[in-house]
């Protein structure tokens, strides 16, 4: 069955520091790969998604991430962590059962430290 | 271009009574989710429509929840009679359509809190 693994609950880093949260991924064939972030009293809003093709991804807000088949993972990096970008971060995998259906991980919680 | 609506976005009831959420999604998706979210879990598909009709309940408890989505457009979710375990973010989602992973688009979240 597919499923998202997403170890880490919480992180803290210090404003200016450099972020990388982890996503392992379990799926039967060629995924397609989503990060979500989720501000509080929000709803989810699109980082980034790999579908194909080059396995470096760029999205928004500075975010990117790499789909690595060999280790079933599609971790979400950031070089320079900003105050606003605490939020809990979602990675998710699709589809599922044919029809566009996702599968979302747990949740990594992101704090910044001034 | 506008959102997709959700409300309320706070709700308060006691066990065995019942609740209904509302969701507009963006104009012209014909596709429509609902999901719940559990505190500390990732968001769980509960049913997927493809304009009016059903194209996925296999995660909705049935006994307890149903959804509708007349006309293709607006959606109902509703929850009769509710329990303690219900107590989640329900969010609505939408995209362009089932084909392609189109990016779905979220809404606000209803906060439902059973007591």
């Amino acid at each position: 069955a597919q499923s998202v693994t997403q170890p880490d609950i919480h992180i803290t880093v210090s404003e200016g520091a450099s972020l990388e949260l982890r996503c392992n991924y379990s799926y039967g064939a060629t995924p397609y790969l989503f990060w979500y972030v989720q501000s509080p009293g929000q709803g989810l809003q699109l980082l980034l998604k790999y579908f194909s093709g080059d396995t470096l991804v760029q999205g928004i807000k500075g975010f990117e991430a790499e789909f690595k088949r060999s280790q079933s993972s599609f971790n979400l990096r950031k070089p320079s962590v900003h105050w606003s970008d605490a939020a809990e971060y979602f990675c998710a995998v699709g589809p599922s059962g044919g029809y566009n259906k996702l599968i979302f991980g747990a949740g990594t919680r992101l704090a910044v430290h001034p | 271009e506008a959102g997709v609506a959700q409300s309320p976005r706070y709700k308060i009831i006691e066990k065995r009574q019942s609740v209904a959420f509302w969701c507009n999604p963006i104009s012209g998706h014909a596709t429509l989710y609902w999901y719940q979210q559990i505190l500390g879990q990732g968001p769980k598909l509960l049913i997927q429509f493809q304009n009016n009709g059903v194209v996925d309940d296999s995660q909705l408890p049935k006994d307890r929840f149903s959804a509708e989505r007349l006309k293709g457009v607006d959606s109902t979710l509703k929850i009769q009679p509710a329990k303690l375990e219900d107590s989640a973010v329900y969010l609505c989602a939408s995209s362009l359509s089932t084909q392609g992973n189109y990016e779905q688009y979220f809404g606000p979240g209803t906060r439902l809190t059973v007591t």
